[in-house]
C-alpha cells in the first residue's frame, strides 16, 4: 500500500497563477483533509470531505477550492495564487474521527 | 486564540534519558487526544493518543499523562533515542467534533544528543 501521496511535491508560482494539488489515498478511508504548515504554526485544516462527492470548509478556506469526484482523490485548487498561500500543504485521510495518516507534503511557493 | 498550546518550542535532551512534551488546551469539550512526529521534509506520523476517560496511556518507550482538570497532557519518552529527534505535535479533538477535525499546537522540536 502506498498510503497517501501528493503530486506534485514542489511548486514555484506566480501571483495570480493556478494550480490543483492531487492527493490520492488507497485505504479506503472516507474522510479526507488539506491542512497547510506555516513556520512556527501548527497544522490548520483547509479544507475537507466526508465522503465522495461532498466538501466541507475549514479553519483557513479562503483563496482555496476542493473537489472529491472519487473516494481515494481529494483535490485542492488555487484559483488565483497569492504570496501568503506560500506553504507546505499536507493531505491526511482518516477512517476514524481522530487519527489521520498523513502525505509527505507540497511545499509551494507564490512570487 | 489558540486552543491548543505547547509552550516550549524547543527541548534538547541526552541520550538515554527521558525527554517531556507538555501541550495545554482551553477547551473542555475536547475528549481525545493524540501525538503526532515529524520529521523534515515528512508527514506528520501517528504516535500515540489518548481519550479523556483515561489518565495514562502507554506504548513501549512513549506514555502520555492527561489531566482533565488542569487541562494539560504531556508525552514522556523513555529512554530517548537519537532517532527521536523530530518536531512533535499535540492535537485535540472535541466531543462531537465534525468529521474529525483535529486543533493542533505549534509543535516542540525535540533534540536527542547523544
Amino acid at each position: 500500500n502506498a498510503g497517501v501521496t501528493q503530486t506534485p511535491k514542489f511548486r514555484v508560482l506566480k501571483t495570480g497563477q493556478s494550480m490543483t494539488l492531487l492527493c490520492a489515498q488507497d485505504m479506503n478511508h472516507e474522510y479526507m483533509y488539506w491542512y497547510r504548515q506555516d513556520p512556527g504554526m501548527g497544522l490548520r485544516l483547509i479544507h475537507y470531505s466526508v465522503g465522495e462527492g461532498t466538501t466541507a470548509k475549514g479553519e483557513v478556506p479562503d483563496g482555496y477550492n476542493v473537489s472529491r469526484l472519487k473516494k481515494q482523490n481529494f483535490l485542492l485548487g488555487l484559483e488565483s495564487a497569492a504570496p501568503s498561500q506560500t506553504s507546505v500543504y499536507f493531505c491526511a485521510s482518516s477512517y476514524s474521527r481522530a487519527r489521520k495518516f498523513f502525505g509527505p507534503g507540497t511545499r509551494l511557493t507564490v512570487l | 486564540d489558540q486552543q491548543v498550546k505547547q509552550n516550549s518550542p524547543s527541548l534538547s535532551v541526552q541520550e538515554g534519558r527521558i525527554s517531556i512534551l507538555n501541550c495545554d488546551y482551553t477547551n473542555s469539550m475536547f475528549d481525545y487526544f493524540l501525538w503526532y512526529k515529524k520529521y523534515p521534509a515528512e508527514g506528520p506520523t501517528f504516535l500515540i493518543s489518548i481519550s479523556s476517560i483515561k489518565d495514562k496511556n502507554e506504548d513501549g518507550r512513549f506514555t502520555v499523562f492527561l489531566n482533565k482538570s488542569a487541562k494539560h497532557l504531556s508525552l514522556h519518552i523513555v529512554p530517548s533515542q537519537p532517532g527521536d529527534s523530530a518536531v512533535y505535535f499535540c492535537a485535540a479533538s472535541p466531543y462531537g467534533g465534525s468529521q474529525g477535525n483535529l486543533i493542533f499546537g505549534k509543535g516542540t522540536k525535540l533534540s536527542v544528543k547523544p
